[in-house]
């Protein structure tokens, strides 16, 4: 059964400070996503993350994957307050039937602090 | 419109209504999801359409649950006799499959509060 564990599930830290979100799963998968959700609001996609080595950045936040390892980060830079929200990490498995199945990890929510 | 939409957005039941929550996917996405989220928690899977066909229902938490996609667009997720229990937001998510880097996209959801 494919498990995903986050941690830490709760992380307040300081406006210009840097910290890393880790994401570990437990069987091989096909996808690796982050989101972002706002308080009452949906998902919103982040990042992609498709194979072994793959880094992808957008402004101040990162992603990378260790597939050998089944291990997501997500290294937030020089955090601000509008960073503020639940980040999620999901991993995808393709079955053979075709089906598909995004597992989500209890996410971790992130309060920046002025 | 560009999104997933779903309605209603809100949705108030008496303990052991039925309701029925709508999703319209994203036109041309080939794979449609249903999640249930309870408050504070990640979302956690009900059940997976390719198309019209549901090649995966094992996250549906029991028999009142049911979900169909008959024409391989909207679909809707039916509960019956609605439990207290059954509170939570309700996101569909729909993705194309022929699109490795696509994302899943979230509609917003549908919250249900069984009272």
């Amino acid at each position: 059964e494919l498990k995903v564990e986050q941690n830490p599930l709760f992380l307040s830290m300081q406006e210009g400070k840097n910290y890393t979100i880790y994401c570990n799963y437990s069987t091989t998968s096909d996808r690796l996503y982050w989101y972002r959700q706002d308080p009452g609001k949906s998902l919103e996609s982040l990042f992609v993350l498709l194979s072994n080595g793959a880094v992808k950045q957008e402004g101040r936040l990162m992603a990378s994957l260790d597939t050998k390892a089944r291990l997501s980060t997500l290294h937030i830079t020089a955090a601000v307050h509008d960073l503020s929200a639940t980040y999620f990490c999901a991993v995808d498995r393709v079955t053979q039937g075709g089906s598909e199945k995004l597992v989500f990890g209890k996410g971790t929510k992130l309060t920046v602090n002025p | 419109g560009a999104g997933v939409s779903q309605s209603p957005r809100y949705k108030v039941a008496k303990r052991g209504q039925d309701v029925a929550l709508r999703c319209d996917p994203i036109s041309g996405h080939v794979s449609l999801f249903w999640y249930q989220q309870a408050l504070g928690q990640g979302p956690e899977f009900l059940t997976y359409f390719q198309n019209e066909a549901q090649l995966d229902k094992s996250g549906l938490p029991s028999d009142r649950f049911f979900a169909e996609r008959p024409e391989g667009s909207v679909s809707t997720l039916k509960i019956q006799r609605t439990q207290q229990e059954d509170s939570a937001v309700y996101l569909c998510a729909s993705s194309s499959w022929t699109d490795q880097n696509s994302p899943l996209h979230f509609g917003n959801g549908t919250r249900l509060t069984v009272t």
